[in-house]
């Protein structure tokens, strides 16, 4: 069964951190996503990586950086946590299969920010 | 023109009725729709997909239907039952792009009661 694996279901940390998520999957995939959930905003993509050692810039990536030095783990870094950063983290992996690019998301890691 | 709208935010349906969730998009060069499922604890799964060169698709009691015109899809989920309680994503993406980079709605939370 394929995966995507987040290192953390939950996470308290405290403002002024640096805080690092984990995501790894395991199908090889090229891209890999990272979004945040909010209650009324849906998924918000924060940034995404096409290729090892490539991102990009999501909708959001203010407070955030990420890396990618190997094909199956994308790191999502905050900086310097703050409170508006209390979130749902979703990381996801992506394939081109019969034309369209299936994604696969991990369960997630909730992050609370004190 | 990335935005997808999506209504409403929360639904409750009785056990056997119909659930309706819309999404608009603006951005005329998206051409691959899918809805997501997600089961608290869960990352979103794929549930359903369309192209704009068809205007309806059946999966079991799951159904969209799509109007290129009016720039428009929706997720009719037929025989409702308790176990369809979660929150449905539509989304969208040009299958173009060297990613298939999803942009997703805001989320709809649905409860069937029995």
């Amino acid at each position: 069964d394929v995966k995507v694996t987040q290192s953390s279901r939950y996470l308290v940390k405290r403002t002024g951190e640096k805080v690092f998520l984990e995501c790894v999957q395991d199908m090889d995939h090229e891209n890999m996503f990272w979004y945040r959930q909010d209650p009324g905003l849906g998924l918000r993509l924060i940034y995404f990586s096409y290729d090892v050692k490539m991102k990009e810039k999501g909708d959001i990536p203010e407070g955030y950086s990420v890396s990618r030095e190997k094909k199956e783990r994308f790191s999502l870094i905050l900086e310097s946590a703050s409170t508006n950063q209390t979130s749902m983290y979703l990381c996801a992996s992506s394939s081109l299969l019969r034309g369209v690019y299936g994604y696969t998301f991990g369960s997630g890691t909730r992050l609370t920010v004190v | 023109q990335q935005q997808v709208k999506q209504s409403p935010q929360s639904l409750i349906v009785q056990k056997g009725g119909i659930s309706i969730i819309n999404c608009a998009y603006e951005n005329t060069a998206f051409d691959y729709f899918p809805w997501y499922q997600q089961f608290p604890g869960k990352g979103p799964a794929l549930l359903i997909a369309i192209r704009p060169d068809v205007s309806e698709k059946k999966e079991g009691r799951f159904t969209i239907s799509f109007n290129k015109s009016a720039k428009q899809f929706s997720l009719h989920i037929m025989d409702s039952q308790p176990g369809d309680s979660a929150t449905y994503f539509c989304a969208a993406s040009r299958g173009s792009s060297n990613t298939g980079k999803l942009i997703f709605g805001q989320g709809t939370t649905l409860q069937v009661k029995p």
